[in-house]
This record gives C-alpha cells, structure tokens and sequence, in this order.
C-alpha cells in the first residue's frame, strides 16, 4: 500500500498572507499525482494532475510543483482569501498495473479575514 | 456539463440496518469509483468501474457491501448490514478514461451515521 503524507495537518493564516503545504509520498514507481480542493458541503474540485518531474503548474492564485525524484510535491496559495479555507488533499498512483489513487489525509485550510 | 449527482446527501440508520447510495455519473464517462473517506483519513476506494465491469474491489469488504453498475451508467453502493465502523462520506467520482493521470470528477457525497 503506497503512503501518501501531507503536511501541515491544518493550518490557520491571515487574509493575504501566503501559504504552502507538502505532500510526500515513495518515489520509486510514480505514476502521476492529483491536487484536490474540498471546501465543507460541496464536491472535491480537481486542482492539478501532475506526471512529469519538475512539473510546474498555475490556477489563478493557487500553483503546484513536483518533485518525483525526492518524492514531494507543493501547493502554494499567493494572498490567501477566505474563500481559499477548505481541505486541500493529494492522491498519488504509483502505476505498475494499478490504476488506484492514494489519498493523503489533507491540509485543512483556514483564512482569517 | 452538469457534474456527478449523488443521492441521498445525508443518511441515518441504526447498526444491522441495510443502506443503499445512488451515483449518476458524468454523461460519457467510461470509469465509475465509489470511494469511503472516514473522518480524519483521506478518501479510500471501495470499486472501480469500467464501463460496467469491475476493474479494481481489492478494497470493498465484500461480506457487508456491494455495488453494481447496470448498463455502465449509474450505479448503486449497498451495505447490508451496517455497522458503527461504516459511518463516513461515501464519494462517488467519474472520469472520461481509465488513466490514473486522469482528472477524476468528485460528486458531494453521502454522509453516513450509523447508530
């Protein structure tokens, strides 16, 4: 079973400040990796899926980065709002004839306005 | 494009009652996942659907739950019967192929509490 780690756990920042949060996970037998944004009562919103290492990738205010060799990714929040306050989760497939994706437990996001 | 439905959103049953979700996929989405997510851990797949037949239930205690998905549209998660370990959201999510590195679409779930 392929562990998938996320750090913070939870974290509370001001308005405006920026933020980042690490997903860690085995790097032998990566496949590809996905960024989830779930805000309370409403469906996971798929943020990024990354397969290539040194893979950058940009939403608005919200980008990611990976690296597969040191198995970890960032997510990084430019001028957090309170709208961005939600649980950001990462799943990972390692390949080798799964198609399963690993959660990690995710980072609980609060902005203070 | 209207997004993954799931029903009912919320469900209270007593332990040893029987429970049963219904997911309606993206239209013309081939893969089909029931996931559990247990407060405090991440989403864990029960099944896997491809078109309507079964890719991956290594997961899916198979002695108290099932699922199928006739016709390789909606499809129906059932535990029969419940126990108090069972109460946690069940996620439905659809996508377009059966590629890993492929953007896996979440409905809002259904919050079990089993009593």
């Amino acid at each position: 079973i392929l562990n998938v780690e996320q750090s913070p756990q939870s974290l509370h920042v001001q308005e405006g400040d920026s933020t980042n949060f690490t997903c860690s996970f085995p790097s032998s037998n990566f496949y590809a990796l996905h960024w989830y944004r779930w805000e309370t009562a409403k469906s996971p919103e798929a943020l990024f899926v990354m397969t290539l290492n040194g893979d950058e990738k940009k939403k608005g205010r919200i980008s990611a980065t990976l690296n597969t060799k040191e198995g970890y990714s960032y997510l990084y929040i430019k001028g957090s709002q309170p709208e961005d306050s939600a649980t950001y989760l990462c799943a990972v497939n390692s390949g080798a004839g799964s198609y399963q994706l690993t959660f990690g437990k995710g980072t609980k996001l609060s902005v203070i306005p | 494009e209207a997004g993954v439905a799931q029903s009912p959103r919320y469900k209270i049953i007593e332990k040893r009652q029987s429970v049963a979700f219904w997911c309606n996929p993206i239209s013309g989405h081939a893969t089909l996942y029931w996931y559990q997510q247990i407060l405090g851990q991440g989403p864990k797949l029960l099944i896997q659907f491809q078109n309507n037949g079964v890719v991956d239930d290594s997961q899916l205690p198979k002695d108290r739950f099932s699922a199928e998905r006739l016709k390789g549209v909606d499809s129906t998660l059932k535990i029969q019967p419940a126990k108090l370990e069972d109460s946690a959201v069940y996620l439905c999510a659809s996508s377009l192929r059966r590629d890993s590195a492929d953007t896996q679409y979440f409905g809002p779930g259904t919050r079990l509490t089993v009593l």
